[in-house]
């Protein structure tokens, strides 16, 4: 079946350091695949996303880069800052002919940024 | 603003009890969904309504029931045949054309007294 896997966290990291998340996924065809961010007791919000192999996704200093042939969707970012802690959710929407357009998500990385 | 209101933002449950979480948009999206997050499961997926009159069951549909009435809103009820209901709901709502994005509420949590 579909499905995604997040590197288990809490990512701790100094500020300005660079971050990586690492996200793989099963699914048939092609899928479309999202980052969004959870900030503490709110809803997520989406971040970046990728519809089709090779595009990059980019936003707020953060990118990832849809890579077919090892089904990943890293999320990287240069120099974190403290505001940047929160859980990262990796996401995949199963190609199904837009019948559901349901997602499917990632257990979470919480991301830790110290001053 | 276009945006996703749920209320309340907290919610408590006495046993036995039905309670109903709200979630407005006024974002004119079609679809409609509901999921339920616990601590380092992610998200699961209740119920979904890709138009009104008209839903299916998500993955955790037990226990739990929904309406869509409206185009902007997608009530859900947590019944009392939920027994573990403590825990994260978030509502969203997607654009079905051009770039099939979906949009999160603020949440509301869920409480068993």
């Amino acid at each position: 079946g579909n499905s995604v896997t997040q590197m288990e966290g809490p990512v701790t990291l100094s500020e300005e350091a660079f971050l990586t998340i690492n996200c793989t996924y099963t699914a048939t065809g092609y899928p479309s695949l999202f980052w969004y961010v959870q900030y503490p007791g709110e809803g997520l919000q989406l971040l970046l996303k990728a519809t089709k192999a090779d595009d990059k996704g980019s936003n707020k200093g953060f990118e990832a880069t849809y890579r077919k042939e090892t089904t990943s969707f890293h999320l990287e970012k240069g120099s974190v800052q403290v505001s940047d802690s929160a859980v990262y959710f990796c996401a995949l929407r199963t190609p199904d002919g837009g019948a559901t357009n349901k997602l499917i998500f990632g257990t979470g990385t919480l991301l830790a940024v110290q001053p | 603003d276009g945006g996703i209101t749920q209320s309340p933002k907290y919610l408590f449950r006495k046993e036995g009890q039905n309670v109903t979480l709200s979630c407005e948009q006024n974002l004119n999206h079609d679809a409609m969904y509901w999921y339920r997050q616990d601590p380092g499961q992610g998200l699961r997926l209740i119920y979904y309504s890709q138009i009104v009159n008209d839903f299916q069951k998500g993955d955790i549909a037990e226990g739990y029931s929904v309406s869509r009435e409206k185009k902007e809103s997608f009530p859900l009820t947590v019944t009392s045949a939920q027994k573990n209901p403590t825990a994260f709901y978030l509502c969203a709502s997607q654009d079905q054309a051009g770039t099939v994005t979906q949009y999160f509420g603020p949440g509301t949590r869920l409480l068993v007294l």
